[in-house]
């Protein structure tokens, strides 16, 4: 069975501060993809990057960035100078081919993290 | 603007009562979920979507039914059989169901019981 750990429960910073959430995941499939949502207030989750396992490449997006280790099976997301509008729960996902059709029956998601950016 | 509706933002279920959550597209997307939400909780997938006029089960299928009788809609029953109904109910979409693909999602239902 596949597995995503977003150990941080709750992450609470003061705006400008740089800060990381943890994905750490378990799949038995060499072949896979890691996706980051964030869910704001409104409730409607929102895609922000997809990764596939054989591209470690690190990936930067204006104040985002994604850090991709198989080694340590972690997939770590860094909002750098943060503001306010970050403020958002933040889902990590692993989408393996080992279910049966590799629909989005194989998509896992992990608890996710709130992140609260204070002023 | 193409998107996700989904409708009622809130409802409330009497013991006993089945309610139906509604979940348009208009995406032309072939696949389409539903996935329930608990406090401090991931994303539990509760029925899926591929093609009109078939559906599978998800991880936690037990009463819920859904149908897909057109492209652009995938309702969803809680009925009476499911106990602890409340929960924040997100509708996604995608463009063909594979794993690779990102998930559009609507607004959400939040589901409370009286």
């Amino acid at each position: 069975a596949q597995k995503v750990t977003q150990a941080q429960t709750e992450i609470s910073v003061v705006e400008k501060e740089d800060v990381t959430l943890d994905c750490v995941y378990e799949t038995r499939d060499t072949t896979y993809y890691l996706f980051w949502y964030k869910q704001p207030p409104s409730g409607e989750l929102v895609f922000l990057i997809r990764r596939n396992s054989f591209d470690e490449q690190n990936e930067i997006s204006g104040r985002y960035s994604w850090n991709f280790q198989k080694s340590t099976s972690s997939f770590n997301f860094t909002i750098t100078a943060s503001q306010v509008v970050d403020s958002a729960v933040y889902f990590c996902a692993l989408s393996g081919i080992h279910y049966s059709g590799g629909g989005a029956d194989g998509l896992t998601f992990g608890k996710g993290t709130h992140l609260i950016i204070q002023p | 603007d193409g998107g996700i509706t989904q409708s009622p933002k809130y409802l409330f279920r009497k013991e006993g009562q089945n309610v139906t959550l509604s979940c348009e597209q208009n995406l032309n997307h072939d696949a389409m979920y539903w996935y329930r939400q608990d406090p401090g909780q991931g994303l539990r997938l509760i029925y899926y979507s591929q093609i009109v006029n078939d559906f599978q089960k998800g991880d936690i299928a037990e009463g819920y039914s859904v149908s897909r009788e057109k492209k652009e809609s995938f309702p969803l029953t809680v009925t009476s059989a499911q106990k602890n109904p409340t929960a924040f109910y997100l509708c996604a979409s995608s463009i063909a169901g594979v794993s690779r693909e990102k998930l559009f999602f609507g607004s959400g239902t939040q589901l409370s019981v009286l």
